[in-house]
């Protein structure tokens, strides 16, 4: 069972264009949000987070909207430079669960210059 | 701050050999996650510690999988019997207290042939 799903496992955008990555999940329980950006050869790092209370929160060119009533969160980066080329990953978790995180299978993110 | 640091960084065997992984988490995260990476599962829980005791190990895919944290500052999963189907990228992972995000070390790559 899949409890945080990122359906589109690639995205290509234009250099200076607004990129956006999906994710759904079904457990309602979750209340705390993260994205992180993998590259190649490296582990994951933590790009931008955000709590169930809020549905927006904004960090430089990353942008991450919740919509609690649909199970639904994205990113947005604007604009996008061809050094945000990864691989992108949500996670999910509870936060009374000691900080499980869960994760959807990612979306690979390439900016054409 | 040296991140978390995981050895070795690649690791080749044969089938029904014995694997061992290491991690050193972030000093003072309370937390630690060995999670693991394939194609076709993305990044998947094998199992957490808070405070050096297993909270969560179901994930482990099956009993030749183990993992131990005899201290604060190292852990190991063991595959033994290792198989083929075990090969995937493992990755460990530390956190601190409260809404806070995972660090992750760069991982280990399993190949069992």
């Amino acid at each position: 069972d899949q409890q945080v799903k990122q359906n589109s496992p690639s995205l290509s955008v234009q250099e200076g264009r607004i990129s956006i990555l999906n994710c759904d999940y079904t457990n309602s329980m979750f209340d705390y949000f993260l994205w992180y950006k993998k590259y190649p050869a490296e582990g994951p790092t933590f790009l931008i987070s955000i709590s169930s209370i809020k549905d927006k929160n904004e960090d430089g060119r990353f942008t991450v909207f919740l919509n609690k009533s649909a199970k639904h969160l994205s990113l947005h980066i604007v604009p996008s430079q061809p050094g945000d080329s990864a691989v992108y990953f949500c996670a999910a978790s509870e936060n009374n669960q000691g900080g499980k995180l869960i994760f959807g299978q990612g979306t690979e993110l390439s900016v054409k210059p | 701050d040296a991140g978390v640091i995981q050895s070795p960084r690649h690791e080749v065997t044969e089938m029904g050999q014995e694997v061992t992984l290491r991690c050193k988490p972030i000093s003072g995260h309370n937390s630690l996650f060995w999670y693991r990476q394939t194609m076709m599962r993305g990044l998947e829980l094998l199992i957490y510690f808070n405070n050096n005791v297993p909270i969560d190990d179901s994930g482990m895919p099956e009993d030749r999988f183990s993992a131990k944290m005899p201290n604060a500052s190292f852990s190991t999963l063991k595959i033994q019997p290792s198989e083929p189907r075990d090969s995937a990228v493992y990755f460990c992972a530390s956190r601190g207290q409260g809404y806070s995000p995972l660090h992750f070390g760069n991982g280990t790559r399993l190949t069992v042939t």
